[in-house]
């Protein structure tokens, strides 16, 4: 079935290091794919999404690119400042079957940023 | 714009007892989803609907969860009887569509004692 796997946190970068998380998945068909952040305390919020092979979302100064070639969705940043902490989600959606219309999210992984 | 809300934010009750949790969507959204969290578990997906129908259930623990949507602007989570194993934040999401991008709500945390 669908799945997503992302890099095992926690992730501790100094400011302005940068930044990696790996996202591999499993889907058929044409999935969307999507990165969401979680602050302490608070509910998920997108950061950026990707609905085809090859586009890249971007926010923040956060990129992804949608690699089919790999199944892959790599979160990166060139430059972590202390306001990036928070944990980040990996997820992807189903885009037919009986599973229409969910997302399927990774563990997450923690990352911390030290000034 | 309103977001998702969620009530109550914090909710601490016994063992044994009733919990209910709400949630209002985003207005025009059609599809309303139930998720818990927890360190050793998670993010799981509940439950989540379509045009106020449920369409899978299979992520529900037990008989003891159960949710409604009444109305495309209402969701209830109930847990009867709650146990100390429950204790977590529960998050509900909308969409508009399907495969879209959710908008969570703050998260109710759940303390059962």
């Amino acid at each position: 079935g669908d799945s997503v796997t992302q890099m095992e946190g926690p992730v501790t970068l100094s400011e302005e290091a940068f930044l990696t998380i790996n996202c591999t998945y499993t889907a058929t068909g044409y999935p969307s794919l999507f990165w969401y952040v979680q602050y302490p305390g608070e509910g998920l919020q997108l950061l950026l999404k990707a609905t085809k092979a090859d586009d890249k979302g971007s926010n923040k100064g956060f990129e992804a690119t949608y690699r089919k070639e790999t199944t892959s969705f790599h979160l990166e940043k060139g430059s972590v400042q202390v306001s990036d902490s928070a944990v980040y989600f990996c997820a992807l959606s189903a885009d037919r079957g009986s599973t229409l219309g969910r997302l399927y999210f990774g563990r997450g992984t923690q990352l911390t940023v030290w000034p | 714009d309103a977001g998702v809300i969620q009530s109550p934010r914090h909710e601490v009750t016994e063992m044994g007892q009733e919990v209910t949790l709400r949630c209002k969507p985003i207005s025009g959204h059609d599809y309303l989803f139930w998720y818990r969290q927890t360190m050793m578990r998670g993010l799981e997906l509940l439950i989540y609907f379509n045009n106020n129908v449920p369409i899978d259930d299979s992520g529900m623990p037990e008989d003891r969860f159960s949710a409604k949507m009444p109305n495309a602007s209402f969701s209830t989570l109930k847990i009867q009887p709650s146990e100390p194993r429950d204790s977590a934040v529960y998050f509900c999401a909308s969409s508009l569509g399907g495969g879209h991008t959710q908008y969570f709500g703050p998260g109710t945390r759940l303390t059962v004692l």
